[in-house]
This record gives C-alpha cells, structure tokens and sequence, in this order.
C-alpha cells in the first residue's frame, strides 16, 4: 500500500494563481482531512469529509474548497493564492475519524505563495 | 483559538537526559493522541489515550493521561540522537473536534 500519496510536493505561487493539491490514500478510509501547518501553530484543519460525497468545513476553511466524489480522493482547491497561504499542507486519513482512531498523514506540500 | 496549548515550545536536550512535554486542555477530552515529526517530514502517529489516569508505554516513550482528562505528558528517558523532532498533541473533545498543540520542538546535545 502506498498510504496517502500528495502531489506536488513543492509549487510556487504568484497572488491571484489559482490551483489544485492533491491527495490519494489506498487504505479505503472513510476519514478525510486537509491541514495547513504553519510555524508555531501547529495543525490547523482546513476541510474534512467522512465520506464520497460528503465534506465540510474544518478551523481555517476561507480562500480553499474541497469535493470528494470517490472514496480514494479529496483534492483540496486554492481560489486565488494569498501570500497568507503561504504553508505546508498536510492530507490525512482514518478508518473512523480524526481523533477517534490513527490519522495517517502524507508526506505534504511546501506552497510559496509570492 | 487553539484549544489545547503544549509546553513547552522548544527543548534542548542534553545526549542521555530526560525530559518531559506538556499538553494542557481548556474542556475535558474525550481522548488525546500524540504524533512526532522528524525535521522535514510529515506527523505520524504514536499513541492513543482514552482512559483518565492511563499511563502507556513505547519504549523509553512513557505518555500519561489526567485523571481528569484535560491534560497529558510525554517523557522521553535516555534521549537519544533519534528523538530529534516535533511532539504534537492533538485532543479530541466531546463533540468530535480534534485540536492540536503547537509542538514541543526536541533537539538534542551529543
């Protein structure tokens, strides 16, 4: 199993561009979530979904949407970069939920927004 | 805000020392979890508390749940080179919102 795979893994922005991370797992987990880590913050949640079909909005949701139309994929949306999304983006995944059972994290995406 | 604060931010860690991290909650958890990243990479799972009071243990990893399950440690024995990283907590409350601390970031003197 490849776990959660996230494409790409690094990609620079110019304010206003507009564009698609993305997020796989193989482990036929229900639980999606989508993070932003920033220094001294930790994790913030950004958007979840607990299943095809169906997603909502986590901490820190403005500027970024999300659609999960299978189980295995939950990309995640920036409308038009913001120097403020500037980040590492992390996709997660459980079998149950977040917090309930063991979140599988992938390996992230170091976005520059300039 | 954040709901559940780690203490402290930054640990510098002597080769063979111990140390101990900190996870307060402002409202008590239904369970808290503990993850550790290495410089670079991304969170991984450690362990799950859910009982008040419980203790667990991972090696020289001892994690330790309240008795009134708004607060956790993490104590690391005889650190090694290995351990090098950032510890988050992540509590998840009663109505299902799972909040993370900060991270305690551990670097450690050979």
């Amino acid at each position: 199993n490849a776990g959660v795979t996230q494409t790409p893994k690094f990609q620079v922005l110019k304010t206003g561009q507009s564009m698609t991370l993305q997020c796989a797992q193989d482990m036929n987990h229900e639980y999606m979530s989508w993070y932003r880590q920033d220094p001294g913050m930790g994790l913030r949640l950004i958007h979840y979904s607990v299943g095809a079909g169906i997603t909502d909005q986590g901490e820190v949701p403005n500027g970024y949407n999300v659609s999960r139309s299978t189980t295995e994929d939950f990309p995640l949306r920036l409308l038009s970069a913001a120097p403020s999304q500037t980040s590492v983006y992390f996709c997660a995944s459980s079998l149950q939920g977040a917090g309930i059972d063991t979140q599988y994290f992938g390996p992230g995406t170091r976005l520059t927004v300039l | 805000g954040q709901q559940v604060m780690q203490i402290p931010q930054y640990q510098h860690v002597q080769e063979g020392e111990d140390f101990t991290t900190y996870c307060n909650s402002s409202t008590t958890l239904s369970n808290i979890q503990w993850y550790k990243q290495r410089p670079g990479g991304h969170p991984v799972f450690l362990i799950q508390l859910v009982k008040s009071g419980e203790v667990k243990k991972q090696k020289r990893l001892t994690f330790q749940f309240g008795e009134a399950k708004k607060n956790s440690s993490l104590h690391i024995t005889a650190t090694q080179t290995t351990d090098v990283g950032t510890y988050f907590c992540a509590g998840l409350t009663n109505d299902y919102k799972l909040s993370f601390g900060a991270g305690t970031t551990v670097t450690v003197r050979a």
